[in-house]
């Protein structure tokens, strides 16, 4: 199985200013097919998971530009320009290239 | 607009069934792997199960393997979780999602398992 670690686990951040969250799979996450199936999902206090970010980099419909992904192998990032009030939740990355597994999740704080 | 929308959670007692649906419009769910997630209370996000395209292929994760099934009917844009002999640890949110992470998320659907 495809273990996700991500860090830090809580990120306490100033409004306007950047964060970055890392993700490492335990394994390749490019697939037979040679996409890699990593997104990022964002779950604000109360809602269900939303997608951020797929396939590494690709963003969403209606996500912020501020938003970013990079990363290949098994290293990731998500990268949030200028953090705004909005943007306070848990952040998960989620692997889809062996059955699925998903990080613990990077509560992400205002300071 | 895509959707995928969940239904069917509920109050049900420990060793009961209880059957999941997750409809899909805006995209066909037959070009697609597609998986069950869950998330008890205060806690991450669980895979519990996935299926392949015609539904010839299933994985399960450990906590459920002999308890549900997955299934899938394309016909009616549809998939399914027949969740049996629950357990109190089997309460949580329970999300349909592609597999692939390129899809929305639904809001999900409770399920409680508790006398």
């Amino acid at each position: 199985d495809i273990v996700m670690t991500q860090t830090p686990l809580s990120s306490p951040v100033t409004l306007g200013q950047p964060a970055s969250i890392s993700c490492r799979s335990s394994q390749s996450l490019v697939h037979s097919n040679g996409n890699t199936y990593l997104s990022w999902l964002q779950q604000r206090p109360g809602q269900p998971p939303r997608l951020l970010i797929y396939k590494i980099s690709n963003r969403f419909s209606g996500v912020p530009d501020r938003f970013s992904g990079s990363g290949a192998g098994t290293n990731f990032t998500l990268k949030i320009s200028r953090v705004e009030a909005e943007d306070v939740g848990v952040y998960y990355c989620m692997q889809g290239t062996q059955l699925c597994s998903f990080g613990q999740g990077t509560k992400l704080e205002i300071k | 607009e895509e959707q995928l929308v969940e239904s069917g959670g509920g109050l049900v007692q420990p060793g009961g069934s209880l059957r999941l649906s997750c409809a899909a419009s805006g995209f066909t769910l037959s070009r697609h792997w597609m998986t069950w997630v869950r998330q008890a209370p205060g806690k991450g996000l669980e895979w519990v199960a996935n299926i392949n395209q015609d539904g010839s292929e299933t994985n399960y994760a450990d906590s459920v393997k002999g308890r549900f099934i997955i299934s899938r009917d394309n016909a009616k844009n549809s998939l399914y979780l027949q969740m049996n002999s629950l357990r109190a640890e089997d309460t949580a949110i329970y999300y349909c999602a592609e597999s692939g992470g390129t899809r929305a998320w639904g809001q999900g659907t409770l399920v409680i398992v508790s006398s």
